[in-house]
């Protein structure tokens, strides 16, 4: 059974233009829900990362918009450029439950000139 | 620096042969982890540690065995008992206690000839 699910598998957005990948969850529990960016051959790392407690976080040009009754999530990048292109994984964990991340299978972005 | 360091990058095993990924961290990170990722199917968890010599099963633990005498290194066993091996695995550790960030390794790509 998978704890959060990944849309879409990948993507393909225009430079200047927004990419928008979603993500659902079914453990109320959760309390942490980051997104990570992956290129070929590295580990993962943390791009930003958001508590029940806000809608919306904004980092430069990454914003989390998050929606608790929903128990849904997504990741918003602005003014995407060829070096954004890579793969995306949202993410979950329960700090009371002190679980592990639980990951969402990816998507892989491709920003095109 | 502070980070976790993987070793080595690229490993080939021969079937029926069991081989250890290394895993260090100066991070001073209570609890380590080790995803298993393959193509389209995210990071998938193998096994956790939050303190040392303490470790609990992930969701794809079949195959694989770990230890964890220090708290700066987790290394992960690749037994013979695994069926599909080949893949990218990676190691992360982050604080205990609470849902906060998770470092990551480079990742060791296995290979079976």
């Amino acid at each position: 059974q998978q704890q959060v699910k990944q849309s879409p598998q990948s993507l393909i957005v225009q430079k200047g233009g927004i990419s928008i990948i979603n993500c659902a969850y079914e453990n109320t529990a959760f309390d942490y829900f980051p997104w990570y960016q992956q290129f070929p051959g590295k580990g993962p790392a943390l791009l930003i990362a958001i508590r029940p407690d806000v809608s919306e976080k904004k980092e430069g040009r990454f914003t989390i918009s998050f929606n608790k009754s929903a128990k849904q999530f997504s990741l918003h990048i602005m003014d995407s450029q060829p070096g954004d292109s890579a793969t995306y994984f949202c993410a979950a964990s329960s700090g009371s439950g002190n679980t592990p991340l639980v990951f969402g299978k990816g998507t892989r972005l491709s920003v095109i000139a | 620096d502070g980070g976790i360091t993987q070793s080595p990058k690229y490993l080939f095993r021969k079937e029926g042969q069991n081989v250890t990924l290394s895993c260090e961290q100066n991070l001073n990170h209570d609890a380590m982890y080790w995803y298993r990722q393959d193509p389209g199917q995210g990071l998938r968890l193998i096994y956790y540690s939050q303190i040392v010599n303490d470790f609990q099963k992930g969701d794809i633990a079949e195959g694989y065995s770990v230890s964890r005498e220090k708290k700066e290194s987790f290394p992960l066993t690749v037994t013979s008992a695994q069926k599909n091996p080949t893949a990218f695995y990676l190691c992360a550790s982050t604080e205990a206690g609470r849902s906060t960030e998770a470092f990551f390794g480079q990742g060791t790509r296995l290979t079976v000839v």
